[in-house]
């Protein structure tokens, strides 16, 4: 299985609404990715999960709350969003210990905030 | 810091046109390259990668040659098709966490 997935593919959603996106993997990566992408720019950095710890949070507001359940799970949960927060949002995985890096991507869930 | 620079484009092209979309790097020390393709309404997809100097990466018809003396990973594709229609990111890893991307090319292919 060389697959990230993630659920929902689309979210909408109002800004006193509290949701969670999701992505699992089962390629045995030990490192997760949330990134963030607004329409025409390449994908920003979010949090980092480095075996189920959190490595890297790129300033992230606080109305965005990464969790690492297990080492094939990792979600994010919203709460407060503003209409900016409206963009794509990609999870992706790589191995740990690897020079290159090799990050795979899931297919995204498309948010817009009301 | 490190960065990449690629073509924004849009880069429009005829069906079995020759492509290349520019990209260079600024890195401290010795990176690992990438092209990632993204199809309209899907995530990224890795389409080719180098792990140092002179190696080329190809994939699908594309390839690109990591050059170091010229900080350079340009691809290229001999024949495109409407189905290579999409955005294209050039990116750099130094095997920590972060993939720095470029801004993207976009392209059209038309029949």
């Amino acid at each position: 299985d060389t697959e990230v997935t993630q659920t929902p593919k689309h979210l909408v959603m109002g800004m006193t609404n509290k949701k969670s996106l999701k992505c699992e993997q089962h390629m045995g990566h030990r490192a997760m990715y949330w990134y963030k992408q607004k329409a025409k720019k390449p994908p920003e950095l979010m949090f980092v999960y480095s075996y189920e710890k959190l490595s890297i949070n790129e300033s992230v507001p606080s109305r965005f709350s990464p969790e690492c359940p297990n080492s094939s799970l990792l979600n994010l949960h919203l709460h407060a969003l503003q209409p900016e927060d409206s963009a794509l949002y990609l999870c992706a995985s790589s191995k740990r210990g690897e020079l290159d890096n090799e990050q795979f991507f899931g297919p995204g869930t498309r948010l817009t905030v009301l | 810091g490190n960065s990449v620079t690629q073509m924004e484009g849009p880069v429009t092209l005829s069906e079995e046109a020759f492509l290349t979309i520019n990209c260079t790097y600024t890195a401290t020390g010795y990176p690992s390259l990438f092209w990632y393709v993204q199809y309209p309404g899907e995530g990224l997809q890795l389409l080719l990668k180098a792990t140092k100097a002179d190696d080329k990466g190809s994939n699908k018809g594309f390839e690109a040659t990591y050059r170091k003396e010229t900080t350079s990973f340009h691809l290229e594709k001999g024949s495109v098709q409407v189905s290579d229609s999409a955005v294209y990111f050039c990116a750099l890893s130094e095997g920590d966490d972060k993939i720095i991307f470029g801004k993207g090319t976009r392209l059209h292919i038309l029949p």
